[in-house]
């Protein structure tokens, strides 16, 4: 099993620009996450989904789109990307919705 | 605000000195968790603690969960260089988006050999 993926590891994007970070998990899971880390701030939630078709708001959704048409695949969107969204970017995985989290290895982002 | 606490931020310690985290909930917890990740890597689970006053051990690793389900601590004896990264606590909290896992800022920790 890979566990959870994540592309690309890096990506410098100008303001205003959009992008999606991929997440894919192969562990059959069903609730998945997306968190920002910014230093001393720890691991911010941003969206998460309990199953395939449900998605639900975290603590800072502002900026950011996601969706879940399958259950392996959990793609973050930026839709008008700002310095501000400047962190990296860790998607993870639960078979028992808020137990163990199986994290990927993260997606460092840029915005200038 | 950020509902889960945890002091110190930094830690530098000699190899062979005992190390302590402590996390600090504004709410009462169902569980804690906690998770290792080393520099330049990801979270890694560690241990998952439930009851209240609960104590668990992980080789040089205990972890405690207070008797209020508020607090939690992470003690490390004699460190060694392997135990280098930051440890982060996470507790489920409810605020209007529903329950969600909240991690604490994370303590890093640097062990001088």
């Amino acid at each position: 099993n890979a566990g959870v993926t994540q592309t690309p590891k890096f990506q410098v994007l100008k303001t205003g620009q959009s992008m999606t970070l991929q997440c894919a998990q192969d562990m059959n899971h069903e609730y998945m996450s997306w968190y920002r880390q910014d230093p001393g701030m720890g691991l911010r939630l941003i969206h998460y989904s309990v199953g395939a078709g449900i998605t639900d708001q975290g603590e800072v959704p502002n900026g950011y789109n996601v969706s879940r048409s399958t259950t392996e695949d959990f793609p973050l969107r930026l839709l008008s990307a700002a310095p501000s969204q400047t962190s990296v970017y860790f998607c993870a995985s639960s078979s028992g919705g808020l137990g163990e989290q199986f994290f990927g290895p993260g997606t460092r982002l840029t915005v200038l | 605000g950020q509902q889960v606490m945890q002091i110190p931020q930094y830690q530098h310690v000699q190899e062979g000195e005992d190390f302590t985290t402590y996390c600090n909930s504004s709410t009462t917890l169902s569980n804690i968790q906690w998770y290792k990740q080393r520099p330049g890597g990801h979270p890694v689970f560690l241990i998952q603690l439930v009851k209240s006053g609960e104590v668990k051990k992980q080789k040089r690793l205990t972890f405690q969960f207070g008797e209020a389900k508020k607090n939690s601590s992470l003690h490390i004896t004699a460190t060694q260089t392997t135990d280098v990264g930051t440890y982060f606590c996470a507790g489920i909290t409810n605020n209007n988006a529903g329950n969600m896992l909240t991690f604490g800022g994370g303590t890093r920790l640097m062990v001088k050999p």
